[in-house]
Formats: structure tokens, C-alpha cells, sequence
């Protein structure tokens, strides 16, 4: 079991939906993290957050909003998405932004836009 | 800019054999080189890391890792590969703010 829970684990959509993906650990961890992955390929950041504020927006289009509304908690809000955007939606987390800091990953929301 | 790189898109072993997956770094500076494993369905899980210190780096499942400055490579070991060791493996490099991936490497354990 990993100690960085996602959910949902699966979610189906329409490209006219609003959804919520959403992350929770416990470790006090205080940086957190977004990745997309595509299938065989390695993830992609999205989004950084370091004590609860945005650090890094890796150029996400707006249709992809995260918010961080406490230290323990992650939210991915999901509006107008494209069948592209379809994917494994991974978030991560590590003690901070140090860079002898591992990241520990959730399983990851996989999606699918139809 | 830092980079890793995974030559070989798949490694097949037979159950009991040692095993290696590839890495090789650019970095300047010091490198933060990680290990991460993906089963399937799965999200990523942490192996094992180099800071600094002795290169050969021990982690999880028997896993250990052999830091070559001079070659700059981060290979991982297993003395005896289990069937359940099949899965994709990432070596990664911090970069200051993000953790830059190379492509995957899959391992297959036949048994």
C-alpha cells in the first residue's frame, strides 16, 4: 500500500463534465506534486506545490486547475477536457523541494475522456 | 540542463540470473540520481537513491545501484532476479526544481 492515496482510481468523462481528482498523505509532507503519464511512458510534471502554494505550472492549459487547501491534501479540478488528455494522473509528494528528496507517488486516477 | 538516459527499451532475464538496468547522466554539478519501479496499475515506487558518498547505493527488494562518475552511468543490480521483479523501471536526476525521467526501461523475469 502506498501512504499517498488517490481517488478516484478510475474515472470516465465527458468532454463537458466537471470533475475533481484528489490526493491525501499524511507523512507532513510539504511539497506535492502532479504528473500526467500517457501508457509506457515516463510522467510528466504538471504542477508543483511547496507549503500549500503554487511553485511551478509546467505551461498546464487552464482546463486542468489544481488547489492545495491544506498541507495534507491535493485537489485536481478538471473542466472542458479533449479525449487527449486522457492519461494515468499521478500525484507524488516529498518531505520538500530538496533535492536529495525522494518523491512517493499514489496510484494515480486513470482517465478517460470520451 | 540534466538528462538521463535509458539505452535499452527492454531487458529479458531468466529467473535466478543476475541482473542490470541501464542509466547514464548528464548533469553539471553534483548529481541526485533515483531509482523508481512501475508495476502494472501501479504508481511509482521509490528503489533507491545516490547523493554522495559510497557508489554502490543499497535499496528496497534486493535492488542495489553502482554510481560511475567516470562513466557516468547509475546501473541498477539484482544479484538473483525474482519473476516478480518484472515491471518498468525509471532512473531519474533531480534537476533543483523538478525530477527529469529518462524513457523506461521494461524488465522481463522468464521463469
Amino acid at each position: 500500500d502506498t501512504e499517498v492515496t488517490q481517488t478516484p482510481k478510475h474515472l470516465v468523462m465527458g468532454m463537458t463534465n466537471k470533475k475533481s481528482l484528489k490526493c491525501e498523505q499524511h507523512m507532513g509532507h510539504r511539497a506535492m506534486y502532479w504528473y500526467k503519464q500517457k501508457a509506457k511512458k515516463p510522467p510528466e510534471l504538471m504542477f508543483v506545490y511547496s507549503y500549500e502554494k503554487l511553485s511551478i505550472n509546467e505551461s498546464v492549459p487552464s482546463r486542468f486547475s489544481p488547489e492545495c487547501p491544506n498541507s495534507s491534501l491535493l485537489n485536481l479540478h478538471l473542466h472542458a477536457l479533449q479525449p487527449e488528455d486522457s492519461a494515468l494522473y499521478l500525484c507524488a509528494s516529498s518531505v520538500d523541494r530538496g533535492r536529495n528528496q525522494p518523491q512517493h507517488f499514489g496510484d494515480g486516477t486513470r482517465l478517460s475522456i470520451l | 540542463a540534466q538528462s538521463v538516459a535509458q539505452p535499452e527499451d527492454q531487458v529479458n532475464v531468466a529467473e535466478g540470473n543476475p541482473l542490470t538496468v541501464k542509466c547514464t547522466y548528464s548533469v553539471s554539478g553534483n548529481p541526485y540520481l533515483f531509482w523508481y519501479v512501475q508495476y502494472p496499475n501501479r504508481g511509482l515506487q521509490f528503489l533507491l537513491k545516490y547523493i554522495t558518498g559510497d557508489n554502490l547505493v543499497k535499496g528496497s527488494y534486493g535492488f542495489e545501484a553502482e554510481f560511475n562518475k567516470s562513466q557516468t552511468s547509475f546501473h541498477l543490480k539484482k544479484p538473483s532476479a525474482l519473476v516478480s521483479d518484472s515491471a518498468l523501471y525509471f532512473c531519474a536526476v533531480r534537476d533543483s526544481l523538478l525530477l527529469i525521467f529518462g524513457t523506461g526501461t521494461r524488465l522481463q523475469v522468464f521463469p
